[in-house]
């Protein structure tokens, strides 16, 4: 059971717009900011967006993220197949003597 | 730019200790935060802990009580030990920078080493 809660799958076709939500409480979203992370089948993660929204150079701008109280979202404009990839958003948690937590994952299935 | 590489054991006996060292180049060890995360077979990721250069370390709740995650500047690594392994502890482990922001309280992991599996079985 994951600290952040993510939809465990999500799917769009090509050129679509999607977005893929984290919930969170007052000790992690509420008071701290997401990060998004990408992993490609067989990858390692990858960075996607920082500091709730900023995006580390490279990454298209088709990827974006927002936070809103206790929630995070992550939106992918212009759906293409290899935005097919597990994505999952973190945060630090000032919970005990503080950790960084994770969702459990969003399979994007690019149909 | 910045390359993590983790090395260690492929396999481990249960009830044993699980010890992995990331090495770092193209960049110095110093002046940053350096952690350890693990994804499960088929699961989701998971935070292990961090270090900074200095020493000091900072363990998730939930492994703190077998974690020891040291630091060789000289040598530009960072290492993990697990002890007391179980069938639970196979994961693909993963080195990355988290890199820490003190005045903002926020943190981000980038860049990230590639992985390697350590299976626990007898």
């Amino acid at each position: 059971q994951s600290v952040l809660t993510q939809p465990p799958s999500a799917s769009g076709t090509p050129g679509q717009r999607v977005t893929i939500s984290c919930s969170g409480s007052s000790s992690n979203i509420g008071s701290n900011t997401v990060n998004w992370y990408q992993q490609l089948p067989g990858t390692a993660p990858k960075l996607l967006i920082y500091s709730n929204n900023q995006r580390p150079s490279g990454v298209p701008d088709r990827f974006s993220g927002s936070k809103s109280g206790t929630s995070a979202s992550l939106a992918i404009s212009g759906l293409q197949s290899e935005d097919e990839a597990d994505y999952y958003c973190a945060a630090w948690d000032d919970s005990l003597n503080g950790s960084v937590v994770f969702g459990g994952g969003t399979k994007l299935t690019v149909l | 730019q910045v390359q993590l590489q983790e090395s260690g054991p492929g396999l481990v006996k249960p009830s044993e200790t699980l010890s992995l060292t990331c090495t770092v180049s193209g960049g110095s060890i110093s002046s940053y935060y350096w952690s350890w995360i693990r994804q499960p077979p088929g699961k989701g990721l998971e935070w292990i802990g961090y270090i900074y250069y200095s020493g000091s370390t900072n363990y998730n709740p939930s492994l703190k009580s077998r974690v020891t995650i040291s630091v060789d500047t000289s040598k530009n690594q960072f290492s993990l030990k697990l002890s007391s392994v179980t069938a639970a502890d196979t994961a693909v482990y993963y080195c990355a920078r988290y890199n820490w922001n003190d005045g903002l309280r926020e943190g981000w992991f980038d860049p990230w080493g590639q992985g390697t599996l350590v299976t626990v079985s007898s």
